[in-house]
């Protein structure tokens, strides 16, 4: 069943920082992903954390609270193709359970 | 190239007519697995593999089933497909390296059942 929730979608404009939230069912919890799709194509690998705390990568970071079960992503400097869909992913120990994804349109 | 292939790509079938979406990976991943993909739902697990020879339900096993005799390969099969199975599958594969299931996945095979 679903136990992950983020919003369906979000606006934004080019140049800015969006952060995309995402809550997750906390038991059998072994890690938090964020997958990016654009449509009509494969999800691609954007992040992981096991750990609470910060990840920076690039333009893209993601944070983690496990005891709030809790995470967001965060887009810096937006650019057009950062349109897409990102999906907050939960693994429960070879169990993966994805959220519906969030539909992000960045505006000029 | 390292890389997950699918077979077919696009399917159109009918009722009751068994098929077997094949998927291949070229990277030696322990972990496979496979998803659908609907409007409003988004990618659900269908079922999942471990290791050759071991494989467990995920969210919507209910009308699939799939085998992991060797490692690259990993095929989905619907013994008897129904309309509401029209939808698009993913193939999946991971490292498992340090716990983390990183996920590379294949193109999509777009599949309608009428």
């Amino acid at each position: 069943g679903q136990n992950i929730d983020q919003p369906t979608e979000m606006t934004a404009t080019e140049g800015a920082i969006v952060q995309i939230n995402c809550t997750y069912q906390t038991s059998g919890f072994n890690g938090l992903f964020w997958y990016q799709q654009h449509a009509g194509e494969a999800p691609t690998f954007l992040s992981y954390n096991v750990l609470d705390g910060l990840e920076e990568k690039g333009r893209f970071s993601s944070f983690l609270s496990r005891s709030k079960g809790y995470s967001y992503l965060l887009l810096k400097e937006l650019q057009m193709k950062d349109s897409a869909s990102y999906l907050c992913l939960n693994n429960q120990g070879g169990k993966l359970i994805f959220g519906q994804g969030t539909e992000l349109s960045v505006k000029p | 190239e390292a890389q997950v292939t699918q077979n077919p790509r696009y399917l159109i079938t009918v009722t009751g007519k068994k098929l077997t979406v094949t998927c291949s990976q070229n990277m030696n991943h322990e972990y496979m697995s496979w998803y659908r993909q609907d409007p409003g739902l988004g990618l659900r697990q269908i079922y999942y593999s471990m290791n050759v020879e071991v494989t467990d339900k995920g969210d919507v096993p209910e009308g699939y089933k799939v085998s992991r005799k060797e490692k690259r390969n990993f095929p989905l099969i619907l013994e008897s497909p129904s309309p509401n199975q029209t939808s698009l599958y993913f193939c999946a594969s991971s490292p498992r390296e340090r716990g983390s299931y990183e996920q590379y996945f294949g193109p999509g095979t777009r599949l309608t059942v009428t």
